[in-house]
């Protein structure tokens, strides 16, 4: 089975803080997603990776950066916290073929 | 840009009576799949069920099928003698073949409740 692991279910920052959150997929799936959840708006892309040390912008990048320095691991930086980030963060892979993504358990961060 | 609409926030249902989640999506591609995922309250996501545009007949998995309709761009999932377990978030997902990276659009979701 395709592991999907996140390194938090729950996170709580503070405003201004600088928040790392990990991904990492035990696949060698070439694709990696890092997606915002929000109560009536669905997942929404905020950056993807196709290979290794490539990022790509989803739909909502601002506020957030991204780091894939091997292939099994995907990081989602939140330079300077805002309240406005508050939210469910999914993780997701899929192969370089084939279009089914295989999704983590999703991290609450909350920013006070 | 493709958009994708859920116009049911909430559902619920009776344990083992059928329900229908609406789908509907605008796209000006040819070629695409459709997917609903479903999000149980431990909130791992996991694939229901997947349709490719180009195939006429409709998917089926179980207890779960769907309702393509590819002219009206509506993909509704109906779910066969609910299940307790069948209590979710249900997203409808599009996804276009030419897409670098397999980008998916999700659908705002319906939550779903199954009574017993």
């Amino acid at each position: 089975d395709v592991k999907v692991t996140q390194s938090s279910r729950y996170l709580v920052k503070r405003t201004g803080e600088k928040v790392f959150l990990e991904c990492v997929q035990d696949m060698d799936h070439e694709n990696m997603f890092w997606y915002r959840q929000d109560p009536g708006l669905g997942l929404r892309l905020i950056y993807f990776s196709y290979d290794v040390k490539m990022k790509e912008k989803g739909d909502i990048p601002e506020g957030y950066s991204v780091s894939r320095e091997k292939k099994e691991r995907f990081s989602l930086i939140l330079e300077s916290a805002s309240t406005n980030q508050t939210s469910m963060y999914l993780c997701a892979s899929s192969p370089g073929v084939g279009p089914q993504q295989f999704f983590g358990p999703g991290t609450r961060l909350t920013v006070l | 840009a493709q958009t994708v609409t859920q116009s049911q926030p909430e559902m619920s249902v009776q344990e083992a009576e059928t329900v229908t989640l609406s789908c509907t999506y605008d796209t000006s591609e040819n070629n695409y799949y459709l997917f609903w995922y479903k999000q149980p309250p431990s909130r791992q996501m996991i694939l229901v069920i997947r349709q490719e545009a180009y195939k006429q007949q409709n998917a089926t998995e179980n207890r779960f099928s769907v309702n393509f309709q590819k002219a009206a761009k509506s993909f509704s999932l109906k779910i066969s003698d609910s299940q307790l377990g069948d209590t979710a978030m249900y997203f409808c997902a599009f996804m276009t073949f030419n897409n670098a990276g397999n980008m998916l659009t999700f659908g705002g979701g319906t939550r779903l409740m199954v009574k017993p």
